[in-house]
């Protein structure tokens, strides 16, 4: 089965500052890794997703992540903070093998405020 | 037309009430899921099914029950409503890694 641990409930940075959300998986079989961005009151959004092609993956508004599977990381970085980002971002991980296929698990969430 | 429909929106219910909560896809997916998300504990897999022959329980079924009356269509029931599964429900479709959420259901159990 596979897991995920995302390392602070609550970040919080500067407009303008550098974003950096940590993600780490577990995984018997190669994963597929995703992060999700959910505004307040609002559904999941997909910023990026990394499916066994480029190790670093850019999404939706500069954010970017890099899977590193010597650490079991899948970070979210973004250079540069706007206040529009304040959100909850969230990172899931699926398999395309074993009895786990297909299912998406995702971390407990990392709430970003942005301060101006 | 969203691609994923949840039905209500929002809904207050009774303690001990029978609920459903109904989900229709156009994305033409045979993989349909359920998850109900709390605060600090992200988004845990009630139920999830492969095709219309095949449902499977997820990390925390206890208290749910699901239909698939069809491809596009799958519903989640709780038999007897509790407060603590007052939450956010949201149903997802996939096709290999792409998965497609509903806008979700917002429940509340008084």
């Amino acid at each position: 089965a596979q897991s995920v641990t995302q390392l602070g409930s609550h970040v919080s940075v500067s407009e303008g500052a550098l974003v950096l959300l940590r993600c780490n998986y577990s995984s018997s079989v190669p994963p597929y890794l995703f992060w999700y961005v959910q505004y307040p009151n609002q559904g999941l959004q997909l910023l990026l997703k990394y499916t066994s092609a480029a190790t670093l993956v850019k999404g939706i508004n500069d954010f970017e992540a890099e899977f590193k599977k010597s650490e079991t990381s899948f970070h979210l970085t973004k250079p540069s903070a706007h206040m529009s980002d304040a959100a909850e971002y969230f990172c899931a991980v699926s398999v395309m093998g074993g009895t786990s296929y297909g299912k998406l698990t995702f971390g407990q969430g990392t709430i970003l405020t942005v301060h101006p | 037309d969203a691609d994923v429909t949840q039905t209500p929106r929002n809904r207050i219910t009774k303690t001990g009430k029978r609920i459903m909560l109904e989900c229709s896809q156009t994305k033409g997916h045979d993989r349909m899921y359920w998850y109900r998300q709390d605060p600090g504990l992200g988004l845990r897999l009630i139920y999830y099914s492969f095709d219309v022959k095949d449902i499977n329980k997820g990390e925390i079924s206890d208290g749910y029950s699901v239909s698939r009356q069809a491809q596009a269509k799958f519903s989640l029931s709780l038999e007897s409503a509790i407060p603590n599964q007052t939450a956010l429900y949201f149903c997802a479709t996939s096709s290999g890694w792409a998965y497609t959420f509903g806008s979700g259901t917002r429940l509340t159990v008084v």
